[in-house]
């Protein structure tokens, strides 16, 4: 069975820029999670998106935002890009019932000239 | 608020036993989480812990206590590909709504 995908694992982009970064989940799993771990810090929460609802949000700034597709997959899209969002961008899935594990996909790694 | 502690690095030679701590302090508990992380991967679930106890699964064991809101990640027979992070996670909210990371703990397992 295939685990998370995400792409493209790895972006340069310079300040003020935007991008888009892509997670496909585990099939069968309803739930995303999008974790930001930047250099030295841990992973913390961005988004979650369930059943194409974004349903919690972290201590992000709007500019960070996504979307959950019918098909489960989901994009995670970070506006006027700034230095300090240079980081790995992690994505997990969970299934629909009763089940607390996240599977993590291998991660988008961004850097902000 | 919510914080997670554990430590930054740890070193164990080939073959040994070692134990990774976590201690938390979470506005909520609804479970307590391990991963591992080899450099450049993505973090793969270790173990799930949601009552107080041991969980033993292999050379790995997990350990909860809730009253004192403490974890440790115990590692038998230490082989040189356990060399990785090891991150502690707690659920702080029922419903599944996100994830709460330490830092992470780098191990190093040295022939």
């Amino acid at each position: 069975e295939a685990g998370v995908t995400q792409s493209p694992t790895h972006l340069i982009k310079t300040r003020g820029q935007q991008v888009t970064l892509r997670c496909s989940p585990i099939s069968g799993h309803t739930s995303v999670y999008w974790y930001q771990q930047a250099l030295g810090l841990g992973l913390q929460f961005l988004l979650w998106y369930d059943e194409g609802e974004e349903r919690n949000r972290g201590n992000f700034p709007p500019r960070f935002s996504g979307r959950q597709f019918p098909n489960y997959s989901s994009e995670l899209n970070v506006n006027a890009l700034e230095l300090e969002d240079s980081a790995l961008y992690l994505c997990a899935s969970r299934e629909r019932e009763g089940r607390e594990t996240q599977y993590f996909g291998p991660g988008t790694r961004l850097l902000v000239l | 608020g919510q914080n997670i502690d554990q430590p930054t690095e740890m070193t164990a030679t080939e073959g040994a036993i070692v134990q990774i701590n976590c201690t938390y302090q979470t506005s909520g508990f609804n479970g307590l989480f391990w991963y591992q992380q080899h450099a450049g991967e993505a973090p793969t679930f270790l173990s799930y812990n949601v009552l107080d106890g041991l969980e033993e699964k292999g050379r790995f064991s997990s350990f909860l206590s809730r009253s004192k809101g403490y974890s440790y990640l115990l590692l038998k027979e230490l082989q040189m590909k356990d060399s990785a992070s090891y991150l502690c996670a707690v659920s702080p909210q029922t419903g599944f709504q996100k994830l709460v990371f330490g830092t992470g703990t780098r191990l190093l397992v040295s022939p």
